[in-house]
C-alpha cells in the first residue's frame, strides 16, 4: 500500500521559514517524480512545486519561485520543502504527491493527507 | 498561465446523471485528469488520461474530451459522490507546470 506521510507544518510569523517533509513507503520512490501542491483554507487546489526522480530538474508556480525549494532523498524516501519568505497567503494545507512517472507530470496518483502552515503574526 | 475553468456547482439527484465540465484553450497534446474530493479528505484520482479509470474506481465515472471541452460524467449518482472534483493537465510543451481547474462543487439533492 502506498503511503504519504507530511510532517513539518504548524504556524509561523511572516517572513520567517519552515521545512516540511514527507515520507514514502509502499512504492519504489526513487522511480518517480513528486508534487507538492497545497490548498488555501475554503479554496481549490494549487500546484507548487515538482521534481524529477534524480532531482536534476525541478520546477516551481510563479507564486512561490525563489522563496520555496523542493529537493528528495532517495535513500531516505523522503520528500521535502524548504519555504522561505513565508506570507499570509502562504497559509493553505500542502499535500505531498507522487506522479505515475519518473520524468512526465501529466497525473498525481497518490496524495497524502497534507499538512498544514499557517503563516500569521 | 494556462487556465482552466469549471463551473462552480452542480447539483444532481440521486441515480441521475452528473457532468462537469472542464473547459481550456488549445487541448493539442494535453490529457486531462480529474480528482475527488471529499470534506477534509486528501484528493483521489478518479479519471486519468482523458478517459481511463485507477483500479478501485466505480465504472459510473468516466472522463471525455471533445474540442476544447473536458467533461467528467458520473452516472447513477450516489450520496457519497458529493464531494469537490477538480480537473487538470500538464504544461508539457510550456513552462511545465501542472495546472488545476477552479474546482466543481457537486451536491447531490
Amino acid at each position: 500500500e502506498v503511503r504519504l506521510l507530511e510532517s513539518g507544518g504548524g504556524l509561523i510569523q511572516p517572513g520567517g521559514s519552515l521545512r516540511l517533509s514527507c515520507a514514502a513507503s509502499g512504492f519504489t520512490f526513487s522511480s518517480y517524480a513528486m508534487s507538492w501542491v497545497r490548498q488555501a483554507p475554503g479554496k481549490g487546489l494549487e500546484w507548487v512545486s515538482v521534481i524529477t526522480v534524480s532531482g536534476s530538474r525541478t520546477h516551481y508556480a510563479d507564486s512561490v519561485k525563489g522563496r520555496f525549494t523542493i529537493s528528495r532523498d532517495n535513500s531516505k524516501n523522503t520528500l521535502n520543502l524548504q519555504l522561505n519568505s513565508l506570507r499570509v497567503e502562504d497559509t493553505a494545507v500542502y499535500y505531498c504527491a507522487k506522479h505515475d512517472s519518473s520524468s512526465y507530470f501529466y497525473v498525481l496518483d497518490q496524495w497524502g493527507q497534507g499538512v498544514l502552515v499557517t503563516v500569521s503574526s | 498561465s494556462y487556465v482552466l475553468t469549471q463551473p462552480p456547482s452542480v447539483s444532481v439527484a440521486p441515480g441521475k446523471t452528473a457532468t462537469i465540465t472542464c473547459g481550456g484553450s488549445d487541448f493539442r497534446g494535453k490529457s486531462f485528469q480529474w480528482y475527488q474530493q471529499r470534506p477534509g479528505q486528501a484528493p483521489m484520482l478518479v479519471i486519468y488520461y482523458d478517459t481511463a479509470r485507477p483500479s478501485g474506481i466505480p465504472e459510473r465515472f468516466s472522463g471525455s474530451k471533445s474540442g476544447n471541452t473536458a467533461t467528467l460524467t458520473i452516472s447513477r449518482v450516489e450520496a457519497a459522490d458529493e464531494a469537490d472534483y477538480y480537473c487538470q493537465v500538464w504544461e508539457s510543451s510550456g513552462n511545465q507546470d501542472v495546472v488545476f481547474g477552479g474546482g466543481t462543487k457537486l451536491t447531490v439533492l
